[in-house]
């Protein structure tokens, strides 16, 4: 069975900081993995994703993520973080294979302090 | 693209009462997903469909919960009867992908959500 595990229920940092969200998962054979962030009201964004090839993968607003497959975790970093990024984020995983089931992390609450 | 349509925004109902939640996918996607989330559970996969087709609804918690897809452009969710505990944010996602295959459009495309109370 899959599973995500996402050990932070909030992080705090202070802007212009680096930040780090962390998740680990648990899926049968390669996985996909997924970052999404959630403002408030609103319905899930999609961040970045690894499929296969380079271990660190660059999305959108600055994010990074980093896919490490011996300790099964797929870490969010962004080197300097900014008020706006303040947000639930969800980490997300797929297995490959076969079938489209999408398990997502409890999430993880970004607040960036000025 | 309007991008994934959920209908109500809000629905506010009583104990016992019916209640459908309504989506439209994003046009050409082929998968449809439907989510619930809670402060308690997080963000739960209830049922996806692919082409129309319900593959896996193991997470859909009981018989009162069901869901039809009924064309590639719209699907309901219905809880008949709502108890107080159905209370949550539902969204709903649409995606297009190939299983097995490296494709670039395999994230998912959210909806706003319906935010549900059963008094």
């Amino acid at each position: 069975a899959q599973s995500v595990a996402q050990p932070e229920d909030q992080v705090n940092v202070a802007e212009g900081n680096p930040l780090t969200v962390k998740c680990t998962y648990s899926v049968s054979g390669n996985p996909y993995l997924f970052w999404y962030v959630q403002y408030p009201n609103r319905g899930l964004q999609f961040l970045l994703k690894y499929i296969t090839g380079d271990n660190l993968v660059k999305g959108s607003y600055g994010f990074e993520a980093e896919f490490n497959k011996s300790q099964t975790s797929f870490h969010l970093k962004k080197p300097s973080a900014l008020v706006s990024d303040s947000a639930l984020y969800f980490c997300a995983v797929r297995a490959n294979t076969g079938g489209f089931k999408t398990i997502f992390g409890a999430g993880t609450r970004l607040f960036v302090k000025a | 693209d309007a991008g994934v349509i959920q209908s109500p925004r809000h629905e506010v109902t009583e104990m016992g009462q019916e209640v459908t939640l309504r989506c439209k996918p994003i046009s050409g996607h082929d998968y449809l997903f439907w989510y619930r989330q809670t402060m308690m559970r997080g963000l739960e996969l209830l049922i996806y469909f692919n082409n129309n087709v319900p593959i896996d609804d193991s997470g859909m918690p009981e018989d009162r919960f069901s869901a039809k897809m009924p064309n590639a452009s719209f699907s309901t969710l219905k809880i008949q009867p709502s108890e107080p505990r159905d209370s949550a944010v539902y969204f709903c996602a649409s995606s297009s992908g190939t299983e097995g295959i490296v494709a670039a459009n395999e994230k998912l495309f959210f909806g706003s959500g319906t935010q549900l109370s059963v008094l």
